[in-house]
């Protein structure tokens, strides 16, 4: 168990629709990241959040948005979902305490649009 | 940007052998981070091992080594005395020395299936 916990762990929904992904990271950990794996990207950085501020972005769709609140949790919200949006999504957390700390990920949330 | 290529999308070897996935890199920098990564069929990303840039020692982990090549940008994975268990997505991945703003970097993955 990573200790990062992920919900739900499906979801399936209609296109145009808007879902909420929910992540609780590991204890002392002040660093989310989320990723999107589908079979033909792979594995995409999304965003990152440290602290509760946005830290870092990688290929997010404008549809997409996320935040960390101050408990540091982080939701990640898909809105006019489209079918390519079908995929698994990764929450990772770590401390950054000290450069190269690896991260550690929840079990996804696999979403369907249908 | 940094990109990471796995150049075998599947493997297949018998349980007890060793086997030795690939993994190259290209960075400009010259401190970073590599990682491996197993994704099992139940989906979870657990890490397996992780080296240094800096350190010219290669990493162990139990039966998990790598081969750490810094001028050839190389960084591959052996599994001594492989087990069923094994059988999993590996993933390369890549990470900046500044910390891990923008996270890390995947390589596409390979299968390595380990027949009983």
């Amino acid at each position: 168990d990573s200790g990062v916990t992920q919900t739900p762990k499906h979801l399936i929904t209609a296109t145009g629709q808007r879902v909420t992904l929910r992540c609780s990271p590991r204890s002392g950990d002040l660093s989310v990241y989320w990723y999107q794996q589908s079979l033909d990207q792979g594995l995409q950085f999304l965003i990152q959040y440290y602290n509760g501020e946005e830290r870092a972005k990688g290929n997010i769709l404008e549809r997409f948005s996320a935040q960390q609140f101050p408990d540091l949790h982080s939701e990640l919200n898909l809105s006019s979902l489209e079918l390519g949006d079908s995929a698994l999504y990764f929450c990772a957390s770590s401390p950054q305490k000290l450069a190269g700390s690896p991260l550690h990920f929840g079990n996804g949330t696999r979403l369907t649009v249908t | 940007a940094q990109t990471v290529t796995q150049s075998q999308p599947e493997m297949s070897v018998q349980e007890a052998e060793t086997v030795t996935l690939s993994c190259t890199y290209d960075t400009s920098e010259s401190n970073y981070y590599l990682f491996w990564y197993k994704q099992p069929p139940s989906r979870q990303m657990i890490l397996v091992i992780r080296q240094e840039a800096y350190k010219q020692q290669n990493a162990t982990e139990n039966r998990f080594s790598v081969n750490f090549q810094k001028a050839a940008k190389s960084f591959s994975l052996k599994i001594s005395d492989s087990q069923l268990g094994d059988t999993a997505m590996y993933f390369c991945a890549f990470m900046n020395w500044g910390g891990g703003a923008d996270g890390l970097t995947f390589g596409k993955g390979t299968h390595l299936i380990i027949q009983p």
